[in-house]
């Protein structure tokens, strides 16, 4: 069975500074897909990045994007120039290309950004 | 307008009323979700339907019961709870397809006393 680790409860950066969020997950699939996830106080979730396995150039998204080292199974997230409003939990999740529509997630990392 | 709605946003329910769930979807999507989010868990997926039917149900206790009238529309109907099942229930949508991205509403935060 997957499984998604995020290894730290919680994070702070200050604010206009770089911060990387960690993730490593274990399959035995060779082609899935990979997800980080913004909760922010109001709890809607929202998708960041997403990468799929296959690709080996890291996904990017403006100031977010991702080290993906399929090899290490590590996903982590890199957060650019931080704004306030980056302030929430986030989520890393494995999702199998096969016919599961099960989405693997993360126990997340509560991110503070400080002014 | 976010694509996912969930109502009531806040629930307080004693251990035997009943009472439901609703989430409805404006995205298209032909698969919705139900996940239970608590405290320092990862989110638990509670059922999933595809095209109206149900395709997983992870070990659910039967009280908590689902129903997909439409492809649109799904609900969540809770009957004699425990105060564990306490927690932020999420409902989400997709298309079908592996990497199809998962859209989520904003919950709905249940407390049973």
């Amino acid at each position: 069975a997957q499984t998604v680790t995020q290894s730290q409860p919680e994070m702070s950066v200050q604010e206009a500074e770089t911060v990387t969020l960690s993730c490593t997950y274990d399959t035995s699939e060779s082609d899935y897909y990979l997800f980080w996830y913004k909760q922010p106080p109001s709890r809607q979730m929202i998708l960041v990045i997403r990468q799929e396995a296959y690709k080996q150039q890291n996904a990017t998204e403006n100031r977010f994007s991702v080290n993906f080292q399929k090899a290490a199974k590590s996903f982590s997230l890199k957060i650019s120039d931080s704004q306030l409003g980056d302030a929430a939990m986030y989520f890393c999740a494995y999702r199998s290309v096969s016919g599961t529509y099960k989405y693997i997630f993360g126990t997340g990392t509560r991110l503070k950004v400080l002014a | 307008e976010t694509g996912v709605t969930q109502t009531p946003r806040h629930l307080v329910m004693g251990m035997t009323n009943k009472k439901s769930l609703k989430c409805e979807q404006h995205l298209g999507h032909n698969a919705m979700y139900w996940y239970k989010q608590s405290a320092k868990k990862p989110l638990e997926l509670m059922f999933v339907y595809s095209l109206e039917e149900r395709v997983e149900n992870n070990s659910v206790p039967s009280r908590f019961s689902p129903e997909c009238p439409n492809s649109s529309h799904l609900f969540l109907h809770l009957h004699t709870l425990q105060p564990e099942d306490s927690a932020l229930y999420l409902c989400a949508s997709s298309l079908t397809g592996g990497g199809n991205t998962i859209y989520f509403g904003e919950g709905s935060w249940l407390t049973v006393v």
